[in-house]
């Protein structure tokens, strides 16, 4: 399956845990988007990332949230001392990169986040 | 900043008529335009895209109609079928920054 890989798909934390998303972005793809779906809302953008870069991370919150996209290996989105109001659908999607004016996303099928 | 709007939350049609789903934005920079469509507990899976030189454009039975100087778009299934039940999200972008605005999403059930 050459698509954009999310795991885990189902993630369940207590208050004050740390949440870790995984995201491997389609065969060929150097940019990675995270964007959030809260119930009943669309999907919020929260941060874009190429290899070892932070492009914009406009929509991440201030505290407690973090990505990164390293050299090898999937990109990361960390959420540490999780709370009840971060339980959503978490969405990464890749892109081929620059040079490649209007291409659309391609999503993965998404991590739920529940937190108890 | 709700820079994207899908005013109609759901939507229900019979197969084999038209589905019309509606969409505004308010950033005139917007340039390029998206539409997804989404089953629960799956990720949005791209239908079609038009950029702003153009007014419309076809795929099959999906086509994507923008007015500019309306600020709106809408994408137009026809006929519409049962298995186009799903959540229709449209997303705008605006240069070469491919960073998305999506709007709220309109449920779509078509009855058979």
């Amino acid at each position: 399956n050459a698509g954009v890989m999310q795991n885990p798909r189902h993630l369940v934390r207590r208050r004050g845990q740390e949440a870790r998303l995984r995201c491997s972005p389609m065969k060929g793809h150097s940019h990675v988007y995270w964007y959030r779906q809260l119930p009943e809302e669309g999907l919020k953008f929260m941060v874009y990332l190429q290899k070892e870069n932070i492009i914009d991370e406009s929509g991440m919150p201030k505290e407690r949230f973090s990505a990164e996209f390293p050299k090898e290996g999937p990109s990361i989105l960390r959420i540490q001392q999780v709370v009840r109001g971060d339980s959503a659908a978490y969405f990464c999607a890749s892109s081929p990169g620059e040079g490649l004016v209007n291409s659309p996303l391609h999503f993965g099928n998404g991590t739920r986040l529940t937190v108890t | 900043d709700q820079q994207v709007k899908q005013n109609s939350p759901s939507l229900s049609v019979q197969e084999g008529r038209i589905s019309i789903l509606n969409c505004d934005y308010t950033n005139s920079m917007f340039d390029y335009f998206l539409w997804y469509k989404k089953y629960p507990a799956e990720g949005p899976t791209f239908l079609i895209s038009i950029s702003s030189i153009k007014d419309k454009n076809e795929d099959g039975r999906f086509t994507v109609f923008l007015n500019k100087s309306a600020k709106h778009l809408s994408l137009h299934i026809v006929p519409s079928q049962p298995g186009d039940s799903a959540v229709y999200f449209c997303a705008a972008s605006e240069g070469n920054f491919n960073k998305f605005y999506f709007g709220s999403g309109t449920k779509l059930n078509v009855k058979p």
